[in-house]
């Protein structure tokens, strides 16, 4: 598996502003995504982080509100903008490894809270 | 109907009990199949890859049902580390789409 760690674990942020997150991985991987996941739901993909060029929406996902980098292949960030409550939830970064195109390993998540 | 579905639970068993979760999918196309486990405040773990020949591993044996649309989780002898949310996992064009997942309680 990939050791992929995130940054922040958590937060309590304020309506109205935006939050950064970091995901980091040990090792070169394919494909890196960004989910969110709310208390008692699954997992919904946000988007596809592609290196180089603009991350790949989810419907009802859109870059103004979450723009998404990565600029190399192991290290991508999801910004969550203008905050509202709805926001609140812990948002996953997850990889594919080089080598195993289907098998998806998730980072720690990160617990954010809007008030 | 939903992509991917599964029996929320909770299913409450006994130490030592044997127990199985369905999980149905909409997707004919879809190509691959995982069951991952999800412990409370943590991050979902891949617990197994499921064919339609079956695959086992230790007390955790998962199959998939093409015909029926539906993967199996079983497990024997549960512990109560078993305890958990495992989620069914269908993925179509290298897209996983996860269910809401299954709550398993093992008490003593």
């Amino acid at each position: 598996s990939a050791v992929i760690s995130q940054k922040p674990s958590r937060d309590i942020c304020q309506r109205g502003t935006s939050l950064t997150i970091q995901c980091q991985v040990d090792s070169q991987v394919t494909m890196m995504f960004w989910y969110r996941q709310q208390p008692g739901q699954s997992l919904t993909l946000i988007a596809t982080a592609n290196q180089g060029s603009e991350a790949t929406y989810e419907s009802g996902f859109v870059i103004d509100k979450f723009p998404i980098s990565r600029p190399n292949l192991t290290f991508s960030t999801l910004t969550v903008s203008n905050m509202s409550p709805e926001d609140s939830s812990i948002y996953l970064c997850s990889v594919r490894r080089v080598g195993s195109p289907y098998e998806q390993y998730f980072g720690p998540g990160t617990r954010l809270t809007v008030t | 109907r939903k992509e991917v579905e599964q029996d929320p639970g909770p299913f409450n068993v006994p130490e030592g009990a044997t127990v199985a979760f369905n999980c149905t999918y909409s997707n004919s196309a879809s190509q691959s199949f995982f069951w991952y486990r999800q412990d409370c405040r943590k991050e979902p773990k891949l617990l197994m890859s499921v064919y339609s020949s079956g695959n086992e591993d230790g007390r955790f044996t998962a199959q998939l049902n093409r015909a029926s649309q539906y993967i199996s989780l079983l497990i024997r002898d549960s512990k109560l580390s078993d305890s958990a949310t495992y989620l069914c996992v269908v993925t179509f064009l290298y897209i996983p789409t996860f269910g809401r997942g299954t709550s398993l309680i093992v008490h003593p």
